[in-house]
């Protein structure tokens, strides 16, 4: 049983580019979590999808940054325009039902921009 | 304000010791995960407890709910063991609050 999936492992970005990470869940799970650790800071919740929904998206950044969870494929983190700041560590976590729930970690999404 | 507090920031013990990481909450959760972030990055949850205690192998976690208080304790260590254990709190139905982690080496 494949763990969480996260592509790419690491991404180079110009400052301007869009970035986009994908997060493949659990077999069996249906809701996703965004994790965002930036360097030499603990993690921070930016958003949790079930399919097809933005359950809470209340650790999202207003502008440039958005998610979606499709009925079919991988849940999508997309960045627009990024710059220097968004440089960080990208974690998807999911779980089987509710957030209540034990949350599995992919191995994460390094973004670089340079 | 929904804190999470961890001690020590950073631990270095011998192989074999026993280690204690602490973690405190400013008010009442639901539940509260001990992580591990490997050397590598990736996170690999370890306890999740609302109260009592847990054990699996040389890792024990407790709850002291009326102190909110948690401990992660690492019997015999080994250099293996060496990580960033991180707790993280879910305060109702939020979502989870972290900690900044702490910052284990374990020397052979």
């Amino acid at each position: 049983n494949a763990g969480v999936m996260q592509n790419p492992r690491h991404l180079v970005r110009r400052r301007g580019q869009e970035a986009r990470l994908r997060c493949s869940p659990m077999k069996g799970h249906s809701h996703v979590y965004w994790y965002r650790q930036l360097p030499e800071e603990g993690l921070k919740f930016m958003v949790y999808l079930q399919k097809e929904n933005i359950i809470d998206e209340s650790g999202m950044p207003k502008e440039r940054f958005s998610a979606e969870f499709p009925k079919e494929g991988p849940s999508i983190l997309r960045i627009q325009q990024v710059v220097r700041g968004d440089s960080a560590a990208y974690f998807c976590a999911s779980s089987q039902r509710q957030r209540q729930e034990t949350q599995y970690f992919g191995p994460g999404t390094r973004l670089l921009v340079l | 304000k929904n804190e999470v507090e961890q001690s020590p920031q950073n631990l270095t013990a011998q192989e074999g010791e026993f280690i204690t990481i602490n973690c405190s909450y400013s008010v009442g959760i639901s539940a509260l995960h001990w992580l591990q972030q490997h050397p590598g990055g990736g996170i690999v949850s370890l306890f999740m407890l609302s109260s009592g205690k847990k054990k699996h192998g040389r890792l024990i976690a407790t709850i002291n709910i009326q102190e909110k208080h948690s401990s992660l304790h690492i019997t015999a260590s080994h250099p293996r063991d060496s990580a960033v254990y991180i707790c993280a709190v879910k305060f109702s139905q939020g979502n989870l609050i972290f900690g900044k982690g702490t910052k284990l080496s374990v020397k052979p």
